[in-house]
């Protein structure tokens, strides 16, 4: 099956910083990813879309200068986190979608704000 | 606007019995459901969907789902559970309709299912 990854698996950081998420569909073009995120023992909530050359589309509540993302290829798309707070830590998945086909999630990226 | 609602957090139970988990969504619009299942440190896998046709969808490792329309459901079975069933398990559902929200999912809260011997 289609495979996506994400890079890195897990980040601490302090607090103030930029982090910067990967995610890659490895075997195929993703024309939409899509970005969640999950707090611990929560439902993923959908943070934005994200369509290969077009600025991302922001879910109503998410900060679209705080967590900028970058669709630059039909196989990556980047998630950055910028000036980070405690209250930003948490699981970040993504997930990609070729086409009217099915979502394929990646592996997850926790991240922990000191 | 959609949500979705697992009744059950947390569902414990022996080996090759039956299970069932609950899932009920509301839309104002027709949806597409589905299932996930997450296992420990791994990203969420699609184990069936709903999309048109029988209401009846089956996975290739026994899991079985019916949509019911009327009562708005989704709930997910499976007559005999592994050891190897123990994980996550997520009701999604995403607009049918199409537009600009087509593709967007939306997740219940999660079951997390564990066999016990």
């Amino acid at each position: 099956g289609a495979v996506v990854s994400q890079h890195p698996s897990w980040v601490i950081c302090k607090s103030g910083t930029s982090v910067k998420i990967e995610c890659r569909s490895l075997d195929f073009q993703a024309t939409t990813m899509f970005w969640y995120r999950q707090f611990p023992k929560q439902s993923l909530m959908l943070m934005a879309t994200s369509n290969e050359g077009s600025k991302a589309t922001y879910e109503q509540g998410v900060e679209k200068d705080k967590f900028l993302i970058n669709h630059a290829s039909l196989t990556l798309s980047t998630l950055t986190v910028t000036s980070a707070h405690p209250e930003d830590s948490s699981f970040y998945i993504c997930s990609a979608k070729q086409g009217l086909r099915s979502q394929y999630f990646g592996p997850g990226t926790r991240l922990t704000v000191l | 606007a959609q949500s979705v609602t697992q009744l059950d957090s947390q569902v414990p139970v022996f080996e090759e019995a039956p299970v069932e988990l609950r899932c009920n969504y509301s839309s104002s619009v027709s949806v597409y459901l589905f299932w996930y299942v997450q296992y420990p440190n791994q990203g969420l896998q699609l184990l069936l969907k709903y999309l048109s046709g029988s209401t009846l969808v089956e996975s290739i490792n026994g899991f079985e789902a019916e949509f019911n329309k009327s009562q708005t459901s989704f709930h997910l079975r499976k007559p005999s559970v592994h050891i190897s069933d123990t994980a996550e398990y997520f009701c999604a559902v995403s607009d049918a309709a199409g537009g600009t929200s087509y593709g967007k999912l939306t997740f219940g809260q999660g079951t997390i299912l564990t066999v016990h011997p």
